[in-house]
């Protein structure tokens, strides 16, 4: 169970297109969703929690613009990169938790990840 | 701020070698976990440590929680290649360490 699901696993856009990347909770309902980035050799750097239903709340540093977060459904978060630049090439990974396990503590399940490349 | 210090930041030994991870912080907190990241993929709970002095094994994999629940270390027996990965320690409500990158050589 708690299994989560990303696509692309890889993408390759060209400067100044627009990348939308989905992340699914596949068995479980997941009101909150959070989004990563992650550069070579480094941790994870939360980017922004989706919410279910309303807008997402993002860190400090993040361009809420540019990276435009929806959370249309229990199950379904999309990042989309606006106007892609070469410097935001990374690795994007979404997390969930499952608010249906009893011993749930934080615990967060993540997705597979998608690289994104832009040319 | 809660901060979660992770040491070694790179390991790199060979199989059959004992290991052991560091994570620490001057934060009490409620939970701790532990996560494995392969390259190129999501990272993979491997567990939750919730009492001060819990040890909690997973096969060759031993997490204990510090009695203050202000740290954790992760002790690998007789590692193998396949415990190669980024390992990350995580509390609530979002902090993740840096992580500890492995590797065993074969």
């Amino acid at each position: 169970g708690a299994v989560v699901s990303q696509h692309p696993s890889r993408v390759i856009c060209k400067s100044g297109t627009s990348v939308k990347i989905e992340c699914r909770s596949l068995d479980f309902q997941a009101t909150t969703m959070f989004w990563y980035r992650q550069f070579p050799k480094q941790s994870l750097m939360l980017m922004a929690t989706s919410n279910e239903g309303s807008k997402a709340t993002y860190e400090q540093g993040v361009e809420k613009d540019k990276f435009l977060i929806n959370h249309a459904s229990l199950t379904l978060s999309t990042l989309t990169v606006t106007s892609a630049h070469p410097e935001d090439s990374s690795f994007y990974i979404c997390s969930a938790r499952d608010l249906g396990l009893a011993s749930s503590y934080n615990e967060q399940f993540f997705g597979p990840g998608t690289r994104l490349t832009v040319l | 701020t809660q901060l979660l210090e992770q040491s070694p930041q790179f390991l790199s030994i060979q199989e059959g070698e004992n290991l052991t991870v560091y994570c620490n912080s001057s934060s009490v907190f409620s939970s701790l976990q532990w996560y494995r990241q392969e390259p190129g993929e999501g990272p993979v709970l491997l567990v939750t440590v919730v009492t001060g002095g819990e040890v909690k094994k997973l096969k060759r994999l031993t997490f204990q929680f510090g009695d203050a629940r202000k740290d954790s270390s992760l002790h690998i027996t007789a590692a193998q290649p396949g415990d190669t990965g980024l390992y990350l320690c995580a509390g609530p409500p979002l902090v993740f360490g840096k992580g500890t990158k492995l590797t065993v050589n074969p």
